[in-house]
């Protein structure tokens, strides 16, 4: 089955640089890569998802990219906020068999 | 988000009790899902529903079984609650004919077993 491995497990940058987050996943049918943000004690929202049809996907400042032949998607946060500060988890699925999540990265930001 | 309600929202039992978690959705999505989520462990998979009445196993099932008798509403239940049990749980609906479709999770239920 699916398996995705996520990294790191712990980010720390400085206010208004960027934050890169990167997933690895190993069934070559996976076709959809989905990103969700879970701030503390609340529930994982989708920020931004990506077909295998598709390289790199942006919504303003956060873009996803994909690398079908390594395997290997990346959530990309430009000019960071505070309020970007969160548990984020990335997430594969083929379509055939439910998505499959990483354990996630916990993103800090400092002001 | 989507229309999903679980409850109850917390819950503290003792070892060795029956525990129901009820999932309501009012989007008529297709999928429900039920999930595990432990520190260091991200989302584990624990059953899911693909269709009225019909249900499989995820990656951590065992101890708990489900049911889905109508399209909003998907149960999960503990037949014999023990202390590794205790999480956070939360349901999750996805809408359209496979698994490569956004999925949008309820709030959470919060179970603590004594």
């Amino acid at each position: 089955g699916e398996n995705v491995e996520q990294h790191p497990s712990t980010l720390s940058v400085q206010e208004g640089d960027s934050a890169v987050i990167k997933c690895t996943y190993s069934d070559s049918a996976s076709n959809y890569f989905p990103w969700y943000k879970q701030e503390l004690g609340k529930r994982p929202q989708l920020i931004i998802d990506i077909r295998s049809n598709v390289g790199e996907k942006k919504d303003q400042r956060i873009a996803v990219t994909l690398n079908k032949t390594a395997k290997h998607f990346s959530l990309h946060i430009t000019e960071t906020q505070p309020e970007d500060s969160a548990v984020y988890f990335c997430a594969a699925s083929s379509g055939n068999t439910p998505l499959v999540f990483g354990k996630g990265t916990r993103l800090s930001v400092i002001a | 988000d989507a229309g999903i309600t679980q409850s109850p929202r917390h819950k503290v039992t003792e070892t060795g009790t029956p525990v129901t978690l009820r999932c309501h959705q009012t989007e008529n999505h297709r999928y429900m899902y039920w999930y595990r989520q432990d520190p260091g462990h991200g989302l584990r998979l624990i059953h899911y529903s693909y269709g009225v009445k019909d249900t499989d196993k995820g990656e951590v099932s065992d101890g708990y079984s489900v049911s889905r008798s109508k399209t909003e509403d998907f149960l999960l239940t503990l037949e014999s609650a023990t202390s590794s049990q205790t999480s956070v749980y939360f349901c999750a609906t996805s809408e359209g004919q496979g698994f490569n479709q956004p999925q949008h999770f309820g709030d959470g239920t919060r179970l603590s077993i004594l």
